[in-house]
Parts: C-alpha cells; sequence; structure tokens
C-alpha cells in the first residue's frame, strides 16, 4: 500500500473551511484514498474516500488531483465539534472484502472559536 | 445507522489475569478486525478475521492473545495472561462485502485496559 505524508497539525478558526492536505505519490492505479478521523480517544470514524473523481457527502469533500499523488480532505464550515486527529490512509481495492488499514499518525487538527 | 458496539468501556485488571473483550460487529458484516493504541501513539493492527479463522495478525499478536467468534453476533479477544504494557485503548472493527472494493471498515468506540 501507498505511503501517504500529512501535516502534523493544523489550526483552524470555527466557521471557516479546513483543508487538510495528503501526499500519496506512490499511489497506483488501483489504490482508494480514505480518511478517518479519532475524536479525542474515540474509535476512528469513516469520513470519506475516493478512487479517482472527487467526492462529496454530508460530512466532507475530497478532492484528488488529476495524477492521484495527492488528495485535501476539505470541512466546509468547521465547528469545535471537527477537533480531531484525521487520517489519511491509501489502500488497494480488493472485491473480496477484506481491507486491513494502517493508520499513520495523521493530522491533529485543532478548531478554535 | 448500524454500529459496532464494544463491551465493556473500561476495564481495570491486574497483572497476570485474564481479560476477554467484546464486540457485537454490523450484523452482515463478514470481516472483523481487532486494533490497539496505547495512549498516545497510533491506531494499531492487530489481527483480522474471515470466515471463523485469522486472515492476519500482526507482530504483536502473540500466543498471549487469542480471537473467537463463538456465535453468530459476538466477536471475541482474550488476553491471557495481561502485561502492564496491555494498558490501552482496543477497538473492533468490521466491513461487508462491497464489491466496488471500498469496503469501509466500521469502527467500535473501544474498550479501554488499565493492566495494574
Amino acid at each position: 500500500d501507498a505511503k501517504t505524508t500529512q501535516p502534523t497539525s493544523m489550526d483552524c478558526a470555527e466557521g471557516r473551511a479546513a483543508n487538510l492536505p495528503c501526499n500519496h505519490s506512490t499511489i497506483s492505479g488501483n489504490e482508494y484514498v480514505y480518511w478517518y478521523r479519532q475524536i479525542h480517544s474515540q474509535g476512528p470514524q469513516y469520513i470519506i474516500h475516493g478512487l479517482k473523481n472527487n467526492e462529496t457527502n454530508e460530512m466532507a469533500s475530497l478532492i484528488i488531483t488529476e495524477d492521484r499523488k495527492s488528495s485535501t480532505l476539505i470541512l466546509p464550515h468547521a465547528t469545535l465539534r471537527d477537533t480531531a486527529v484525521y487520517y489519511c490512509i491509501v489502500r488497494v481495492a480488493f472485491s473480496g472484502g477484506y481491507n486491513k488499514l494502517i493508520f499513520g499518525a495523521g493530522t491533529r487538527l485543532a478548531v478554535h472559536p | 445507522e448500524p454500529e459496532v458496539t464494544q463491551t465493556p468501556s473500561h476495564q481495570v485488571t491486574q497483572m497476570g489475569q485474564e481479560v476477554i473483550l467484546r464486540c457485537v460487529p454490523i450484523s452482515n458484516h463478514l470481516y472483523f478486525y481487532w486494533y490497539r493504541q496505547i495512549l498516545g501513539q497510533k491506531v494499531e493492527f492487530l489481527v483480522s478475521f474471515y470466515n471463523n479463522e485469522i486472515s492476519e495478525k500482526s507482530e504483536i499478536f502473540d500466543d498471549q492473545f487469542s480471537v473467537e467468534r463463538p456465535d453468530g453476533s459476538n466477536f471475541t479477544l482474550k488476553i491471557r495472561s495481561t502485561k502492564l504494557e496491555d494498558s490501552a485503548m482496543y477497538f473492533c472493527a468490521s466491513n461487508g462485502q462491497d464489491y466496488s472494493g471500498a469496503n469501509v471498515l466500521t469502527f467500535g468506540a473501544g474498550s479501554r485496559l488499565t493492566v495494574l
């Protein structure tokens, strides 16, 4: 699975967009980009995933560059409750279902008033 | 929304005691995982389980650890003789079979194990 690089920490003002970058320059064509977050010591929470196209759901948007070597998770209107560690994980897609995820250190996002 | 449920939320035990952590994965899921997170450290993969057998385990998952799916709903992690360094949050996760290949994992809230 491709290695990812994320900034250690970021700040964001409440109500503003939080843009969290992830570099995955060695990604291969059949690897998904997943984003999870962990609020305090809770279980990791799935946010969004994508393969090639940009994706949006009720939580966030995922922008993947055309060469797929980097991506950005966008929280459009950050709230204090979005303060968490955000993990970008790249993983080969398996049609069989098995999907062990390997977590890195992630980006610690602090949303302040 | 379907959830992965873990019990207990917190367990305190004496070194050398056996501990069983329990998980109820989402009902139609087929793949099950245990992860752990020592305070201040990364979330680490321990073991995966499919079709009533271990499919993969990490080097952390030594002979002191075992997993079982005793019935159609529970998935358990047993630590036979706990050590101080087993103190951590333990997370259970599961996923179904998504033919797109995305296979999103859903995690439980975790069980905090404190070994004294």
